[in-house]
């Protein structure tokens, strides 16, 4: 079966790099996203890689993917006090015909200033 | 363009009143989704609709009733609902995953702010 796992809290302070991890356990190809839930407020797409891919890259946020591990982290350069949020990791697999994602259990992330 | 509106913001309801959820968008997208948010909780999905036909129910109790009247608008009507159905309903729609393309395709969800209901 397919399983999303995270850790549930990072604190950090403003300027240092966060790094957010995110454990899945579906074997087939699949999309990742990382979205981003700002208090009261709907969840915002960060970004997203493929299965096949180890890194990738979008200004402050860089993507690593360990696919041996299953094991999937986002990292927050010289992070601010505006990304204090809860961030959900999600999995689609491409194995059926639909989109449903499978949410991680999210991190909130507070920065100290 | 990349947004999802939804309306109300808020709703406060009584377990025999009926209200209505609604939600859209214009990125051209023909899949739309239903999520329940209880706090510090990750989304639940409930509905996706598919080219304006409902193609998944998460075993929903028949008190939420989703409508999809055409492309770019989802509703969701609401009955004799319950205290615990209080929680965030978020909106989201995608490009359709069963559209034929080349290769894998990202089908990335766009959420709404949601809508934060309280049934008393």
């Amino acid at each position: 079966g397919e399983d999303v796992e995270q850790s549930l809290f990072l604190s950090v302070r403003e300027g240092d790099s966060s790094v957010i991890n995110c454990t899945y356990t579906d074997s087939s190809s699949t999309y990742l996203y990382w979205y981003k839930q700002e208090p009261g407020a709907g969840l915002q797409l960060l970004t997203y890689i493929f299965s096949n891919m180890d890194m990738k890259q979008d200004q402050r946020l860089t993507v690593l993917l360990n696919k041996k591990d299953k094991h999937l982290s986002l990292r927050i350069a010289d992070t601010q006090t505006g990304d204090s949020a809860i961030y959900f990791c999600a999995e689609r697999s491409l194995g059926g015909a639909t989109n449903k994602l499978i949410f991680g259990t999210g991190t909130l992330l507070a920065v100290q200033p | 363009d990349t947004e999802v509106t939804q309306t109300p913001k808020h709703l406060v309801m009584g377990m025999t009143n009926k209200k209505s959820l609604k939600c859209e968008q214009h990125m051209g997208h023909r899949a739309m989704y239903w999520y329940k948010q209880k706090a510090k909780k990750p989304p639940e999905l409930m509905f996706v609709y598919s080219y304006e036909k409902l193609s998944i129910n998460e075993s929903v109790p028949s008190r939420f009733s989703p409508e999809c009247p055409n492309s770019s608008l989802l509703n969701l009507h609401l009955h004799a609902l319950q205290p615990e159905d209080s929680a965030l309903y978020l909106c989201a729609s995608s490009q359709d995953p069963w559209t034929l393309g080349t290769g894998p395709r990202t089908y990335e969800q766009y959420f709404g702010p949601g809508t934060r209901l309280t049934v008393t």
